[in-house]
């Protein structure tokens, strides 16, 4: 079946660092691919998205590539913000699923 | 604004009692779905909604109940609940049964004692 499987946190770095989380997706074809951001307390919110290989999302620094041929979508940020810390969730959609598939959730702080 | 309500916010019950978590939303979308949340799982899918009167299981719907009769509201209903229903709710919509504008509520934490 269709899953997604991301690195076990939590990741701690410091202000300035370099960050990737990643994520690898199983699917019977080529799903869209997001990274969803959930800050303390609050709902999941759309950090970006990718809907086709080579494609690359982008938003407030991160970014993540769709990679058919290792089915992973890593997330990355070239600089952390103490105020990034969150916990950050990949998933997949299937057309054929009617729902979202998350990954288990990166849980990330970052030190000032 | 356009959003996604659920109440309530935090509730503990005890274990048998019926109850029911409502979910709301503004922006006329047709797809509701409900998700539980728990560590080291992620989010898991338990009911959907495709339109009124339109529900199907997810990947967890042992225990809860659903109805659609209205397309803005979307109920979670625990008619018996258990200590495992602990957890974390979110429920989400969009237009249509995509990922594209899915909206999240802001979550509602359950404690089965």
């Amino acid at each position: 079946g269709n899953s997604v499987t991301q690195m076990e946190g939590p990741v701690t770095l410091s202000e300035e660092a370099f960050l990737t989380i990643n994520c690898t997706y199983t699917a019977t074809g080529y799903p869209s691919l997001f990274w969803y951001v959930q800050y303390p307390g609050e709902g999941l919110q759309l950090l970006l998205k990718a809907t086709k290989a080579d494609d690359k999302g982008s938003n407030k620094g991160f970014e993540a590539t769709y990679r058919k041929e290792t089915t992973s979508f890593h997330l990355e940020k070239g600089s952390v913000q103490v105020s990034d810390s969150a916990v950050y969730f990949c998933a997949s959609w299937m057309d054929s699923s009617y729902k979202l598939i998350f990954g288990s959730g990166t849980r990330l702080l970052v030190r000032p | 604004e356009a959003q996604v309500t659920q109440n309530p916010r935090y509730l503990i019950t005890v274990t048998g009692k019926k109850l029911t978590v409502t979910c709301s939303q503004n922006m006329n979308h047709e797809y509701m779905s409900w998700y539980r949340q728990d560590p080291g799982l992620g989010l898991r899918q338990i009911y959907y909604s495709m339109n009124v009167e339109v529900t199907d299981k997810g990947d967890v719907p042992e225990g809860y109940k659903v109805s659609r009769k209205e397309k803005r509201n979307f109920p979670l209903i625990l008619e018996s609940p258990s200590p495992n229903q602990t957890s974390l709710y979110f429920c989400a919509s969009s237009l249509y049964a995509s990922p594209y504008g899915y909206t999240f509520g802001s979550g509602t934490r359950l404690t089965v004692v």
